[in-house]
């Protein structure tokens, strides 16, 4: 049973433009939803979160957007760069101590510059 | 910053091996995981700790067994490697009670069994 699905296994964006990843997800105790950025031979590093209880979240280039009632969340990178590719990890976590991650499939993002 | 260090980056071990994969973090974190990185898969998680000699299964425990002996510590153990355990296996750690920000990760250990 796959609580968080990342569907779109590749994208490719010139760079300059805007990168659209997605993400559903199927369980609705969710309280945080995450992005991680994963390159080759590395471990995934934090990119940004958003709480349920919001809508939106902006970190520079980065931003999510969260839709409660489709149970489905989306990451806009604008402008997309070259070292923008890798792979990106959509994750969910129930709040409290005891909670997991868990992660989609992931989206191999490419660049082209 | 917190970092997460796995003493191997590759490892190439034969099948029925027993194989141990250590994982050490440096910021006193409660939390410590085990997951392993397939394509098309994602990350699936094996196995999890809370704290010192305490560990619970994750989605996909089968074939592998952990230990937690100190804080900093969590080992992963291949108890009789096979060739559908090769993949990338990636050590996490985290606060308890701190999900906003999520998990800090190793750099992963790239297993082949052969």
């Amino acid at each position: 049973d796959q609580q968080v699905k990342q569907n779109s296994p590749s994208l490719s964006v010139q760079e300059g433009r805007i990168s659209i990843l997605n993400c559903d997800y199927t369980n609705s105790m969710f309280d945080y939803f995450l992005w991680y950025k994963k390159y080759p031979a590395e471990g995934p590093t934090f990119l940004i979160s958003i709480s349920s209880i919001k809508d939106k979240n902006e970190d520079g280039r980065f931003t999510v957007f969260l839709n409660k009632s489709a149970k489905h969340l989306s990451l806009h990178i604008v402008p997309s760069q070259p070292g923008d590719s890798a792979v990106y990890f959509c994750a969910a976590i129930t709040s409290g101590n005891t909670g997991k991650l868990i992660f989609g499939q992931g989206t191999t993002l490419q660049v082209k510059p | 910053d917190v970092k997460v260090t796995q003493s191997s980056r590759y490892l190439v071990k034969r099948t029925g091996e027993k194989v141990f994969l250590e994982c050490v973090q440096d910021m006193d974190h409660e939390n410590m995981f085990w997951y392993r990185q397939d394509p098309g898969l994602g990350l699936r998680l094996i196995y999890f700790s809370y704290d010192v000699k305490m560990k619970e299964k994750g989605d996909i425990p089968e074939g592998y067994s952990v230990s937690r002996e100190k804080k900093e510590r969590f080992s992963l153990i291949l108890e009789s490697a096979s060739t559908n355990q090769t993949s990338m296996y990636l050590c996490a750690s985290s606060l308890w009670g701190s999900p906003l920000y999520g998990y800090t990760f190793g750099s992963g250990t790239r297993l082949t069994v052969v």
